[in-house]
């Protein structure tokens, strides 16, 4: 595997359901982030993680919870998501350390996550 | 008023044709300026940073900046259906890893 991945690709989820969205990135960078992505909006940065401790919390809702045991995995945990939880959840890494590397961002391919 | 304006389109041009895609930012601390590229079904890329007014080339790909009017473009040349994506202007923020993205402008090239 090369790059940063996720899975799964696609998630369909009743509101009452518990489910992880799961990242991986091969590149030996040292932050993270969770982003969300809807139709006509910028991305919306949720959790930004640096050497796995959280610096960034966007004021995500609670339902969402991060996890990120260590610089090359990290989780998305969802519960009792509404209907307008339904996006793409896009995952990426970049090195730490300044300079315009730190902001060049590697994306995953999202996991399509529809909430009935 | 909006950090960044991008019209979200859709664009659709035929191919070989020189297509514009444009960003204006409200932020004058910005001063790293990126495009990606995000075709159907996979994450955003990175196609090019540029980091001074003016002109960078890349092959078929131009970015221009213009600080003064905090307006940037991305001009493609002798477009291919290949280059049919979303592009998304992205702004570097001073002093952390954060980016702040445009909406994206989907772009069709017709063959």
């Amino acid at each position: 595997e090369t790059g940063v991945t996720q899975t799964p690709r696609h998630l369909v989820m009743g509101m009452t359901n518990k489910k992880s969205l799961k990242c991986e990135q091969h590149l030996g960078h040292n932050a993270m982030y969770w982003y969300k992505q809807s139709a006509k909006k910028p991305l919306e940065l949720m959790f930004v993680y640096n050497f796995k401790e959280q610096t960034e919390n966007n004021s995500v809702p609670s339902r969402f919870s991060p996890e990120c045991p260590n610089s090359s995995h990290l989780f998305l945990h969802l519960h009792t998501l509404q209907p307008e939880d339904s996006a793409l959840y896009l995952c990426a890494s970049s090195p730490s350390g300044g300079g315009v590397r730190w902001n060049e961002q590697f994306f995953g391919p999202g996991t399509r996550l529809t909430v009935l | 008023q909006k950090e960044v304006e991008q019209d979200p389109g859709p664009l659709s041009v035929p191919e070989g044709a020189i297509v514009s895609l444009n960003c204006t930012y409200s932020n004058s601390a910005f001063q790293y300026f990126m495009w990606y590229r995000q075709y159907s079904r996979k994450g955003p890329e990175l196609l090019m940073y540029t980091y001074s007014s003016g002109n960078k080339e890349d092959g078929r790909f131009t970015a221009q900046v213009d600080k003064s009017s905090k307006y940037i473009s991305l001009f493609i040349r002798d477009s291919q259906p290949s280059d049919s994506a979303t592009y998304l202007c992205a702004f570097p923020n001073f002093g952390n890893e954060k980016l702040t993205f445009g909406t994206g402008t989907r772009l069709t090239i017709i063959p």
